[in-house]
């Protein structure tokens, strides 16, 4: 499975954007980014997800790199409700469909 | 939106007894459901995937035998840890998905299970 490389922790200051960033330098065309958090005691939530175009949705925006070997998830207004482990994972497009979760990025923001 | 409902939310067991986690996709079929567990600081560790009317798919490393799991139909799957041992304690997460390929996954909530 191709990884992923995510900075450990990030702070970011409410009401701020945040960018998240990801390399996944070995990424293959059938693997699909998706973006996952996990809040405290909790299983994990679905952010957002994309193959090659820049993507939208309620949460957040994903920006993929033309060469797919990094992407950034963008919240743009960062709350504190924001504070989380945020991981970046590559799910491949084939019969098992499983996400192989990465160590992701535990993202603090400051009131 | 798709909710997986799982059950309990914290279990205290001793040791060598054996405990059930069930994990329910409420309103959707889930043809494919799977299996988690998280020590604490650390990731998600992918233990299995479920298949409804078949056995299901281990990862390498995790013991069939003692993670029983049973996907008897397309909207429950359990996983049953036999003869506990307070290694075993950890939190165990079920996901499912509604669709196919590249459907997000829907979390449950997450058993934590303490042996004693």
């Amino acid at each position: 499975d191709a990884k992923t490389t995510q900075p450990n922790s990030m702070e970011s200051n409410e009401e701020e954007p945040v960018h998240l960033p990801c390399n996944h330098s070995t990424i293959s065309g059938t693997d699909y980014i998706h973006w996952y958090r996990q809040l405290p005691s909790q299983g994990p939530e679905y952010v957002i997800h994309g193959l090659t175009s820049n993507v939208n949705n309620r949460m957040a925006s994903l920006a993929i790199a033309e060469d797919r070997k990094s992407s950034t998830l963008i919240l743009h207004r960062a709350t504190l409700r924001d504070a989380a482990v945020y991981y970046c994972i590559l799910r491949k497009v084939d019969s098992s469909y499983k996400l192989i979760f990465g160590s992701g990025t535990r993202l603090l923001v400051r009131p | 939106g798709a909710v997986v409902s799982q059950h309990p939310s914290r279990v205290i067991c001793k040791s060598g007894t054996s405990v059930k986690i069930e994990c329910r996709s409420l309103d959707f079929q889930a043809t494919t459901m799977f299996w988690y567990r998280q020590f604490p600081k650390k990731s998600l560790m992918l233990m299995a995937t479920s298949n409804e009317g078949s056995k299901a798919t281990y990862e390498q490393g995790v013991e069939k035998d003692k993670f029983l799991i049973n996907h008897a139909s397309l909207t429950l799957s359990t996983l049953t840890v036999t003869s506990a041992h307070p290694e075993d304690s950890s939190f165990y997460i079920c996901s499912a998905s509604p669709g196919t390929t590249n459907e997000k996954l829907f979390f449950g909530s997450g058993t934590q299970l303490s042996v004693l």
